[in-house]
């Protein structure tokens, strides 16, 4: 069965201290693998996609990066405008359109 | 103005009564998709449609119907809503299945 897990639930880290999302997947074969932020009472808004293990992908304070079994989402000196919470979303290219959602790490950076 | 529009914002509404959500896009995207969030669930697929003539079920299609207007407008409806329908409702656009996916700023759906 097709399934996404996102570790830890929930992340406390002070401002400049820097950590790592984990998201591990089982699919029927990879076509693409997206993270998303998502603010409180608002929409996931886009942030990476990663199509094949060994790519990564950076952006500000992010950088995301992806194995065959899982992705890391590598967040350096944060700041508390990063908090928010990050989805990782997979979808199969097998069996027709196909997005799985992960439940999300719920980060919160103190200053 | 924002790309993909959702209305209302938040509805309150007593079980057994219909009710439609709302969905409209500017970004021109052929494919658009209803997600319903729970606390600890993620984001789980209800209805896609990849054109105008085109409606597909998706993980948790039950008591749940769908309307393609026109390319920018697909409407979700709960023809006799329930408590455990009680969610945060998304609407979604994306220019092909493997392409990134933009998000409507939600429903928040209370069933009493």
């Amino acid at each position: 069965e097709d399934q996404v897990t996102q570790s830890p639930e929930a992340l406390r880290l002070q401002e400049g201290e820097s950590s790592s999302l984990n998201c591990s997947y089982t699919v029927s074969g990879l076509r693409g693998l997206f993270w998303y932020r998502q603010d409180p009472g608002k929409g996931p808004e886009f942030l990476f996609t990663l199509y094949s293990a060994g790519e990564e992908k950076e952006k500000e304070r992010l950088k995301a990066t992806l194995t065959k079994k899982e992705s890391f989402l590598h967040i350096t000196a944060p700041k508390p405008e990063d908090s928010a919470t990050y989805l990782c979303a997979v979808q199969a290219s097998t069996g027709g359109f196909k997005t799985i959602f992960g439940a999300g790490t719920r980060l919160f950076v103190k200053a | 103005d924002a790309d993909v529009t959702q209305t209302p914002r938040n509805r309150i509404t007593k079980t057994g009564k219909r009710i439609m959500l709302e969905c409209s896009q500017t970004k021109g995207h052929d494919r658009m998709y209803w997600y319903r969030q729970d606390p600890g669930l993620g984001l789980r697929l209800i209805y896609y449609s990849f054109d105008v003539k085109d409606i597909n079920k998706g993980e948790i299609s039950d008591g749940y119907s769908v309307s393609r207007q026109a390319q920018a407008k697909f409407s979700l409806s709960l023809e006799s809503a329930i408590p455990n329908q009680t969610a945060l409702y998304f609407c979604a656009t994306s220019d092909s299945p493997g392409e990134t996916q933009y998000f409507g700023p939600g429903t928040r759906l209370l069933v009493l």
